[in-house]
């Protein structure tokens, strides 16, 4: 069982938005702003997409954002695309002694 | 451009010891606060360790799971990371992948993985 909850599924149609969650607890997610996000492609290695809660590597699309609000953080995709559809998934920093707690990652369907 | 190329997966008997490697190019790995996370089968990402560079003293951190098993280290001179994992479980079956951080706590890169399975 994963540290942080994540919906195991979600979609939308081409064009529309859909929000990700995930949602830990104040020792994690609602503790530092070092919530990042993920995308990956079956049989592929994981690419960042979101770092510090919101920050958007260069190269990633401005339709990827991200936010938090308490022990929550979402990923938000506008402006959905057929090659969005993938498996995301949320990492948090959660102190010294276990530095990293996944999510168990949200599989984004384009319908 | 940044890669990472792990090797060294296989199969393995319980009990037995495998050694991974992950091969880093573009950057400096000694620079580097460097990661390895493991997936087992249709199961979500567990963190399995890290180093941290050698200016923050190359000192490591392991999960409770793998401690005393597990070895995270890297050679300097290949631009290479290892992990050498020794009493293995057959938990431990997973795809392992090498990551490298970011400039805070986040996985900027990582390695395609390398699948570990172990089995009688």
């Amino acid at each position: 069982q994963s540290a942080l909850t994540q919906p195991p599924s979600a979609s939308g149609s081409p064009g529309q938005s859909v929000a990700i969650s995930c949602t830990g607890t104040s020792s994690d997610v609602g503790g530092y702003n070092y919530v990042s996000w993920y995308q990956q492609y079956p049989g592929k290695a994981p690419k960042l997409m979101i770092y510090e809660v919101s920050k958007r590597p260069s190269g990633v699309p401005d339709r990827f954002s991200g936010s938090k609000s308490g022990n929550t953080a979402s990923l938000t995709v506008s402006g959905l695309q057929a090659e969005d559809e993938a498996d995301y998934f949320c990492i948090s920093y959660a102190g010294s002694n276990n530095p990293v707690v996944f999510g168990g990652g949200t599989k984004l369907t384009v319908l | 451009e940044v890669q990472l190329v792990e090797s060294g997966g296989g199969l393995v008997k319980p009990g037995g010891s495998l050694r991974l490697s992950c091969a880093a190019s573009g950057f400096t790995l000694s620079n580097a606060w460097m990661s390895w996370v493991r997936q087992a089968p249709g199961k979500g990402l567990e963190w399995v360790g890290r180093i941290r560079s050698k200016n923050d003293g190359g000192t490591t951190d392991y999960a409770a799971p793998v401690k005393g098993r597990f070895t995270i280290s890297r050679d300097d001179s290949k631009n290479t990371l290892y992990l050498q994992m020794n009493s293995l479980k057959t938990e431990d079956t997973a795809v392992y992948y090498c990551t490298h951080y970011g400039d805070a706590e986040y996985f900027q890169d990582w390695g395609q993985g390398t699948l570990v399975t172990v089995s009688s």
